[in-house]
């Protein structure tokens, strides 16, 4: 069974401060790994895809399969980043989009 | 440009009440689910469906049952509701692979 585990339920970090949310993925095969992030009451939305390898709001994040891995990064954090985040891995098939438990991430002035 | 919709917005239900809670996709996405997010519990998969027809179980499906008798459509149902049920839920949508899934913006229910 694919399983997606996200060990911070909060982090709280300084403006300006480096930022490492961290994700861990259990899956036997190639999977489709996804960062969403949800703001202050609004639904969830796509923050970035590991396969378009791109940086959105300057975050960044790299599937590593060696440590079955896809940390989300971003070197100087702004107070409007503070949302909940969650990863999420699309086994295909019939196992569908699982998510995380989900990090709250607080951006301190 | 709809995307995901979800009715109702707000329900508050008394214990032993049914209801049912649409979603109704038109991006033509063949697999459709239904979470619940809880304070410090994230996001947990009531059920799912990978196609019209189809539905499976997810993390939670203890008290609910699903329907998907249109592609567009995803119907979570509760037969007996009980406080427990108390939560904010969220239907998605997508294409599967690497498509993005896309979110309804959410259903908060209360059950007294």
């Amino acid at each position: 069974a694919q399983r997606v585990t996200q060990p911070e339920k909060l982090l709280s970090v300084f403006k300006g401060a480096p930022v490492e949310l961290k994700c861990n993925y259990s899956y036997s095969g190639s999977p489709e790994l996804f960062w969403y992030v949800q703001y202050s009451r609004q639904r969830l939305q796509l923050l970035l895809r590991h396969i378009s390898r791109e940086s959105i709001k300057g975050f960044t994040a790299d599937l590593n399969k060696g440590e079955t891995s896809f940390h989300l990064k971003k070197p100087f954090a702004q107070e409007e980043d503070s949302a909940m985040y969650y990863c999420a891995l699309f086994g295909g098939g019939a196992d569908g989009l699982t998510f995380g438990k989900g990090t709250h991430l607080i951006i301190q002035p | 440009n709809a995307g995901v919709t979800q009715t109702p917005k707000f329900r508050v239900l008394k214990t032993g009440q049914s209801m049912t809670l649409l979603c109704a996709q038109d991006m033509n996405h063949e697999y459709m689910y239904w979470y619940r997010q809880d304070p410090g519990m994230g996001l947990r998969l009531i059920h799912y469906s990978v196609g019209e027809g189809t539905t499976a179980k997810g993390e939670v499906p203890d008290g609910y049952n699903v329907s998907r008798l249109k592609k567009q459509n995803f119907l979570l149902g509760l037969e007996s509701a009980a406080p427990s049920q108390t939560s904010v839920y969220f239907c998605a949508s997508s294409g599967g692979g690497t498509v993005e899934a896309f979110f309804g913006q959410g259903t908060r229910l209360t059950v007294v």
